[in-house]
């Protein structure tokens, strides 16, 4: 069966310092990948996502980035945080061409 | 922006009761489209999906209906359990292969 790890749980970093935040997928391959940020108490917003190794579509301008280095591996970076980058992180993957997307348990990521 | 919105951001019911919890989308090419339930500080969860050449699909204790026409579907969960409490969104997509586009979610709570 497919599982998905995502990890750290909780981070809480100081303005200015560089984030990796790292999302694995187990049990398919060439799945499509997807980052999401949801804000407190608001819906998710689609931040990157990834049909395959090295291909990274960006959907809003940010003060991050994504790259995917192997196939099953997704990563949401940032060289300088700053204060509204503080949210709720979820990785995500869907098969190619399938529809659902299943979900990490997310990282809270607060920037102080 | 978001092209899916909700019409009530939060819902109490009481235990036992049915729960109708509604969404709009503005993207008439979306072909698919998913509820999920999440709980809080988790990812979000599957829960049921359905076509756009469908009206009505429905699983266990849960049911949801699509009207293309005036572009709105909804959920509805039956005898609502207090472990429904969560927040629940509705999400759409082209084909499967464009990302999942969110709406704000609503919140469902469940007065024993």
């Amino acid at each position: 069966s497919q599982t998905i790890h995502q990890w750290p749980a909780t981070l809480v970093q100081p303005v200015g310092s560089p984030l990796s935040l790292e999302c694995t997928v187990e049990g398919t391959s060439n799945p499509n990948l997807y980052w999401y940020r949801q804000a407190a108490g608001r819906g998710l917003q689609l931040l990157f996502y990834s049909v395959g190794i090295g291909q990274i579509s960006s959907e809003v301008p940010q003060n991050l980035s994504a790259s995917r280095p192997q196939d099953r591996q997704f990563i949401l970076s940032s060289k300088k945080l700053l204060l509204s980058d503080s949210g709720f992180y979820l990785c995500a993957w869907a098969l190619q061409g399938g529809t659902e997307a299943f979900f990490g348990q997310g990282t809270r990521l607060t920037v102080v | 922006g978001e092209s899916v919105g909700l019409h009530l951001p939060t819902l109490s019911v009481q235990e036992g009761d049915n729960s109708i919890i509604n969404c709009a989308y503005s993207n008439s090419a979306s072909d698919y489209f998913i509820w999920y339930k999440q709980e809080s500080g988790k990812g979000p969860q599957f829960i049921i999906d359905i076509r756009s050449n469908m009206d009505k699909r429905q699983g266990q204790r849960v049911t949801v209906l699509l009207n293309k026409t005036v572009k709105h579907l909804s959920l509805q969960i039956a005898a609502t359990q207090p472990g429904d409490s969560a927040v629940y969104f509705c999400a759409e997509t082209y084909s499967g292969n464009t990302p999942l586009v969110f709406g704000k979610g609503t919140r469902l709570s469940v007065i024993a």
